[in-house]
C-alpha cells in the first residue's frame, strides 16, 4: 500500500470493555511495531514483530493487552478491560527488513479514549 | 539496558538556530536517527547519521555526533514556525533491529 494504514483513527469507549486496534503496514515490511503516546509524552515501546521470529512483547504494560500479526502482514493489537489510564495514541510503525539501515514508516495512529 | 534521553521542551525565535539534544547508551549503533512528528501526525524520518560520520549537513539541518560522549544532535538553521513539532532521535538495537526512541523533544517555534 501507499503507506501504514491504521483502523480506526478515533475510537472512544466505555472503561471495562474490550478494544481492537488495526494496523496495515507497508506491503512487503517484515518489522511491524506498536507504540503508545499518551498526551504530552514521549513514545512508549509495546510490541515488535520481526518476520517468523518470536514478537518482542516486552513493552506490554499488562497481561490486558496483546497483539498478534496474521500471515506477516496486518497486526491486531487488543485491550481487554479497558481501564481510564490507557487512553493515548497508537501509533504503529513498519521497516523493510531486518537490518540498522532501514526507516521506520509510522501510520498516523489510533486515538483511544476510555471514558 | 538500552535507553535514550532528550530534554523535553525547547523555544526559540522564529529565525534562530534550534539545537536539540540526545544521549544514548548503545555504542555499537551503526545509525543513529532523527524523527520529526507534527501535530496530529505519525512520526517522519527527518535525517540520519552513520556512526563513523561526526557530522551530516542537509540544507538547514545539521547532526552532530559525538560518539566518545555518546551525544548525538540536530540543528535547525533560521528556525521556521513551521518547525514547530516534536522530534525525537532514535538508535537501533544491533541485535534485534529494534527501534529505541528517545522521549522526544517538543519545539516551539515563536513568531
Amino acid at each position: 500500500g501507499a503507506g501504514v494504514s491504521q483502523s480506526p483513527s478515533n475510537k472512544v469507549t466505555e472503561k471495562g470493555k474490550d478494544v481492537e486496534l488495526r494496523c496495515d503496514p507497508i506491503s512487503g515490511h517484515t518489522a511491524l511495531y506498536w507504540y503508545r503516546q499518551s498526551l504530552g509524552q514521549g513514545l512508549e515501546f509495546l510490541i515488535y514483530f520481526q518476520g517468523n521470529s518470536a514478537p518482542d512483547k516486552s513493552g506490554l504494560p499488562s497481561d490486558r493487552f496483546s497483539a498478534e500479526r496474521t500471515g506477516g502482514s496486518v497486526s491486531t493489537l487488543t485491550i481487554q478491560r479497558t481501564q481510564q489510564e490507557d487512553s493515548a495514541v497508537y501509533l504503529c510503525a513498519s521497516s523493510s527488513e531486518a537490518s540498522e539501515r532501514t526507516e521506520a514508516f509510522f501510520g498516523q495512529g489510533t486515538r483511544l479514549t476510555v471514558v | 539496558g538500552e535507553d535514550v534521553e532528550q530534554s523535553l521542551f525547547l523555544s526559540v525565535r522564529e529565525g534562530d538556530s534550534s539545537v536539540i539534544n540526545c544521549t544514548y547508551t548503545d555504542s555499537s549503533s551503526t545509525y543513529l536517527y532523527w524523527y520529526k512528528q507534527e501535530p496530529g501526525a505519525g512520526l517522519q524520518l527527518l535525517t540520519y547519521i552513520f556512526s563513523n560520520m561526526d557530522m551530516k549537513q542537509d540544507q538547514r539541518l545539521t547532526v552532530l555526533l559525538n560518539k566518545k560522549d555518546k551525544h548525538l544532535s540536530l540543528r535547525i538553521a533560521d528556525t521556521q514556525t513551521g518547525d514547530s513539532a516534536i522530534y525525537f532521535c532514535a538508535e537501533k538495537d544491533r541485535r534485534t533491529y529494534k527501534y529505541i526512541f528517545g522521549t522526544g523533544t517538543r519545539l516551539k517555534v515563536l513568531a
